[in-house]
């Protein structure tokens, strides 16, 4: 099972709006991130958690807020965010952080009004 | 500076026609990894080459590693219009800890 799930499937928000991505795999991996990706490009990297604990932040707003309660859950919560926000949110999760091939997730679609 | 450079940007064939994408750099990876992407849906891994000179078939593509693990190529035979999606190449470099993701290929095919 090379499975990684994301909830919601779609989402919309105001920008004075509270709401948080989920993203679960039960493949027994260490590393999990989240990357935001815009139409036609590649995606980008925002945070990368290794073995529960937060490994890189790539100079993400506060307004993104990343979370790992456990060994099979990552999420992201969203606060105050802007239009420019609007894209699909992805899922990844390797064995290992960096050196492993990533699985993702099918991704969230988010649009900030 | 993008390390992974992609070629073509866009390829739109015919079915039945064969194509070949490029994921070219100037820096050496430790392995590399090919994704398909369909439109608002999440990348699907396709394969991963680990050693240089491999070479990688899954049923109708060929996946090739270079000698000095600097570039890959993706050769698709026969194209479907099932094959239409975002190409990524994806590589991990033993100097970082994340993974450089190539500029994307988009590929239509039509019938």
């Amino acid at each position: 099972d090379t499975e990684v799930t994301q909830t919601p499937k779609h989402l919309v928000m105001g920008m004075t709006n509270k709401k948080s991505l989920k993203c679960e795999q039960h493949m027994g991996h260490r590393a999990m991130y989240w990357y935001k990706q815009k139409a036609k490009k590649p995606p980008e990297l925002m945070f990368v958690y290794s073995y529960e604990k937060l490994s890189i932040n790539e100079s993400v707003p506060s307004r993104f807020s990343p979370e790992c309660p456990n060994s099979s859950l990552l999420n992201l919560h969203l606060h105050a965010l802007q239009p420019e926000d609007s894209a699909l949110y992805l899922c990844a999760s390797s064995q290992d952080e960096g050196r492993e091939t990533q699985y993702f997730g099918p991704g969230t679609r988010l649009l900030v009004l | 500076t993008q390390l992974l450079e992609q070629s073509p940007q866009f390829l739109s064939i015919q079915e039945g026609e064969n194509l070949t994408v490029y994921c070219n750099s100037s820096s050496v990876f430790s392995s590399l990894q090919w994704y398909r992407q369909e439109p608002g849906e999440g990348p699907v891994l396709l394969v991963t080459v680990v050693t240089g000179g491999e070479v990688k078939k899954l049923k109708r593509l060929t996946f090739q590693f270079g000698d000095a693990r600097k570039d890959s190529s993706l050769h698709i035979t026969a194209a479907q219009p099932g094959d239409t999606g975002l190409y990524l190449c994806a590589g991990d470099r033993s100097t970082a800890s994340k993974l450089t993701f190539g500029t994307g290929t988009r590929l239509q095919v039509t019938l």
